[in-house]
């Protein structure tokens, strides 16, 4: 199975800051098709996931354009350029490229 | 609006059985196939299985395999989990999310819980 390995799991920021989180997986993500089956989501407390970037860099209907997202084969990025109180949560790097589909441990992104 | 409802959750011992079920709605249901996933109490996000649009292809995790079967009914836009042999770490919030490669659209989840 791919192992997908995010850095850091805890991340205190403060309002207004930049905020970054890394996700590494053991295989490269790069399907047959040529594309990279990497996506972030977000978790808010007691709510369902939502998905804000799909195929590494593709921002969803209605995700602030504060988040990003970027690289390529096996190292990815989210960026958060200036944080705000409802970013509050737990984010989860995903591959869709190999089965089964597994996801990072999360991490959990608090205001100082 | 895309919708998506789970069902079927509860309490449940170990070694039984219990069906989920998830009813969409607001887009066409044969068009995509559908996965479920699931969340263990303060844990991370899992991913437990796939049934693509006409339910030839099915994909499980090892932990699941042989216990765990998904289908769908095409006819209702409903999507199944039969869960056997239940164990206490089946313990989790199960959802059901729209697409194969990544969902953008998720339920709002149905709690089973394994215990004696």
């Amino acid at each position: 199975d791919v192992v997908m390995t995010q850095s850091p799991l805890s991340l205190p920021v403060t309002l207004g800051q930049p905020a970054s989180i890394s996700c590494k997986s053991s295989q490269s993500l790069v399907y047959s098709d040529g594309d990279t089956y990497l996506h972030w989501f977000q978790q808010r407390p007691g709510q369902s996931p939502r998905r804000l970037i799909y195929k590494v860099s593709n921002r969803d209907s209605g995700v602030p354009d504060r988040f990003s997202g970027s690289g390529s084969g096996t190292d990815f990025t989210l960026k958060i350029s200036r944080v705000e109180a409802e970013d509050v949560g737990v984010y989860y790097c995903m591959q869709g490229t190999h089965w089964p589909r597994t996801f990072g441990q999360g991490t959990k992104v608090e205001i100082k | 609006e895309v919708q998506l409802a789970e069902s079927g959750g509860g309490l449940i011992q170990p070694g039984g059985s219990l069906r989920l079920s998830c009813a969409a709605s607001g887009f066409t249901f044969t068009d995509f196939g559908m996965t479920w996933f699931r969340q263990a109490p303060g844990k991370g996000l899992e991913w437990v299985a796939y049934i693509n649009q006409d339910g030839s292809e099915k994909y499980y995790v090892d932990s699941v395999k042989g216990r765990f079967t998904v289908s769908r009914d095409n006819a209702e836009n409903s999507l199944f989990l039969q869960m056997n042999s239940l164990r206490a770490e089946d313990t989790a919030v199960y959802y059901c999310g729209r697409g194969t490669w990544g969902p953008a659209y998720w339920g709002q989840g149905t709690l089973v819980t394994v215990s004696s």
